[in-house]
């Protein structure tokens, strides 16, 4: 079955220089997570979308900015990067909107590696 | 708010061991996930729980929501090489799915 893809899986910046990570969800999901997992770190929640629109935002930087396209896929864009933004970075995936609660699962990509130097 | 904390951090397996992991938190949880994630990988869901009490089993995991829903443990039977991982308990919080993760179970084996 087809899985969250995510793009690229490795990529090197240096330092203020801009980063654009991209997420493509599980077919007929409608909602995208990101999330960003430090060294050793568990994930933490940096913002999601629903239909194209933001559905919540956690800590995510005001030097990044996210959004989900027509298609569903979302992009990650970071900028003025900084050494600390080193990690990976995950998006997740769900169907319809509908909450954890009620049985939905959501699905993680398997994560772009992102070096600040 | 919200946080969930894991125990142990690590443990070693030897295989054909049983192995058992915790998650707790002070606040309510109403539903509980069991991820598994490998190096440079993603967090891949192992069993998810919806009711306190509930009891699941995914194979030779076995995984129950505490009855005050501010708790959780996996259990994972008759250990092989290949459950090596970090495991991570994840509850949504707010009203929305963004999961909070606990700290990790970092599970090796045994040299």
């Amino acid at each position: 079955a087809a899985g969250v893809i995510q793009s690229p899986r490795h990529l090197i910046k240096e330092k203020r220089e801009t980063a654009t990570l991209k997420c493509y969800p599980i077919p007929r999901h409608d909602t995208v997570y990101w999330y960003q997992q430090g060294p050793g770190q568990d994930p933490q929640f940096l913002i999601s979308f629903y239909e194209k629109m933001q559905s919540d935002k956690g800590s995510i930087p005001d030097r990044f900015s996210a959004q989900q396209f027509s298609d569903y896929h979302s992009e990650l864009n970071m900028s003025s990067l900084e050494l600390g933004d080193s990690a990976l970075y995950f998006c997740a995936s769900s169907l319809q909107g509908r909450t954890i609660i009620s049985g939905n699962t959501i699905y993680f990509g398997e994560g772009s590696w992102l070096t600040v130097v | 708010g919200q946080q969930l904390n894991q125990s142990p951090q690590s443990m070693f397996i030897q295989e054909g061991e049983d192995v058992s992991m915790n998650c707790t938190s002070s606040s309510i949880f109403n539903t509980w996930l069991w991820y598994k994630q490998e190096p440079g990988e993603g967090p891949v869901l192992l069993i998810a729980l919806y009711k306190a009490g509930e009891l699941t089993s995914n194979g030779r995991l076995t995984a129950q929501f505490g009855i005050t829903r501010k708790d959780s443990f996996l259990n994972i039977s008759a250990s092989i090489p290949s459950d090596v991982g970090i495991y991570f308990c994840a509850g949504p919080r707010g009203a929305g799915n963004k999961l909070t993760f606990g700290g990790g179970t970092r599970v090796l084996v045994k040299p």
